[in-house]
């Protein structure tokens, strides 16, 4: 069964500073995995989805790769602003089903401090 | 290019009611999920509709059902709602079904309270 882990659960860092956030997954025959914003009491907004035959996807200030071997992804954001303060999450498809049917992790919550 | 609309966006009902709630898909979309999350179980999956037709469905009761209609709009329907039900209930859309249809669209979600 595939189960998807973010660790941290929580992240304080000072505006500025570079991060990386980490996303496992358990099995490692996955077809595409995807990234996601959440603010508070807000829907999720897609931020990045690699394919399994890509390592990295960049999106502005935000790069995210894939090691589908070790069943690891990680999330860069370069110079953290306060506005990226929000719960970021990242999904896979479930073994078997679609791009509709995605297990998630219970995401990593990023504070950013001016 | 509007984006997932869903309605309503707060409800609260009392436990034996029964809701339901809608979700319009962005415009060309023909796949629409819906998730459950609460703050213990983070997000979990509900159903997943395409061509009118549920394609795959979640760990959740009976009480759980959904439908899509032929325009691509989709309603989940709760019955007898107990607390344990109380979430934000998260309707998503895609272009189309299986694993090369591109990224997962979400809308702002339903807060459904049950007293």
């Amino acid at each position: 069964k595939q189960e998807v882990t973010q660790i941290p659960a929580a992240l304080s860092v000072p505006e500025g500073e570079n991060l990386v956030l980490n996303c496992s997954f358990t099995d490692s025959a996955i077809y595409n995995l995807q990234w996601f914003r959440q603010d508070p009491g807000k829907g999720l907004t897609s931020l990045l989805l690699i394919q399994s035959s890509q390592r990295e996807q960049t999106s502005g200030r935000l790069n995210a790769s894939l090691d589908k071997s070790s069943g690891r992804s990680t999330l860069y954001i370069a110079a953290s602003q306060p506005g990226d303060s929000a719960t970021y999450l990242c999904a896979v498809p479930n073994y078997g089903g679609s791009q509709g049917n995605l297990i998630f992790g219970k995401g990593t919550k990023l504070s950013v401090k001016p | 290019k509007a984006g997932v609309t869903q309605t309503p966006r707060y409800l609260i009902k009392t436990r034996g009611q029964q809701v339901t709630l809608s979700c319009s898909p962005i415009s060309g979309h023909r796949s629409v999920s819906w998730y459950q999350q609460t703050p213990g179980q983070g997000l979990q999956f509900l159903f997943e509709y395409f061509s009118e037709t549920q394609r795959n469905k979640g760990n959740f009761p009976g009480r759980f059902s959904g439908r899509q209609f032929s325009n691509s709009r989709s309603e989940m329907n709760v019955s007898t709602l107990e607390l344990g039900d109380s979430a934000l209930y998260l309707c998503a859309s895609s272009l189309s079904i299986g694993h090369d249809t591109g990224e997962l669209f979400f809308g702002e979600g339903s807060r459904l309270t049950v007293l």
